[in-house]
């Protein structure tokens, strides 16, 4: 069973507001990603990290920020939320770059409305 | 620009019965295939995988077959059973994106008993 976590589940909150999605794995995984998925589609990635102090932007535009600090802990953070934010944001963690052997475990996901 | 597909946003199997779900991709330097289950209120949870230099791989009931020719590739599910029901989504890696996964837009699975 994959040990991450992503608080809060859902998240309702008002145009305007600052919010930090969390995302913490206790499997030492130096690799994380944060993915972006509207209803019936695909999973978008828009930022990920190859370790501490290391993030990178995905294929998605987002006006999210990450940062990495610790190798647990991934945040996603908006600065000023916008009903355009309103989305499924999965987190997810691999020990090493995702191939045939290696696969990505993923968090339950924070449901964020933004009203 | 979507680069891997999942044209069938449905199907539904009668149990026992074999299920075929389709993904087609357009870029040819992905580096690795998956397919991952998805329950509601649930992250994806990981399925069965295949290397870009192998046509076939199998694990218990799952089996994936690659055609890289046609960029394609298939997730068999045989004997289908009413707890496959689920989303399934194609996932393709790349190496120069540092592997990050390229996700379809899923197919709901519905194993009817």
């Amino acid at each position: 069973e994959a040990d991450i976590y992503q608080t809060p589940r859902y998240l309702v909150i008002g145009t305007g507001k600052k919010i930090t999605l969390e995302c913490s794995q206790t499997m030492g995984h130096d690799k994380m990603y944060w993915y972006q998925q509207d209803p019936g589609m695909e999973l978008h990635l828009i930022h990920y990290s190859y370790g501490v102090n290391s993030t990178e932007k995905g294929d998605l535009s987002s006006e999210s920020t990450v940062s990495r600090i610790r190798t647990e802990h991934f945040p996603l953070t908006l600065e000023s939320a916008r009903p355009s934010h309103t989305s499924q944001y999965l987190c997810a963690s691999s020990e090493y770059f995702v191939t045939e052997n290696t696969e990505a475990f993923f968090g339950q996901g924070t449901r964020l409305t933004v009203v | 620009d979507q680069q891997v597909k999942q044209n069938s946003p449905s199907l539904s199997v009668q149990e026992g019965r074999i299920s075929i779900l389709n993904c087609d991709y357009t870029n040819s330097m992905f580096d690795y295939f998956l397919w991952y289950k998805k329950y509601p209120a649930e992250g994806p949870t990981f399925l069965i995988s295949i290397s870009s230099i192998k046509d076939k791989n199998e694990d218990g009931r799952f089996t994936v077959f690659l055609n890289k020719s046609a960029k394609h590739l298939s997730l068999h599910i045989v004997p289908s059973q009413p707890g496959d029901s689920a989303v399934y989504f194609c996932a393709a890696s790349l190496s120069n994106s540092g592997y990050a996964l390229n996700f379809g837009k899923g197919t709901s699975l519905l194993v009817t008993p």
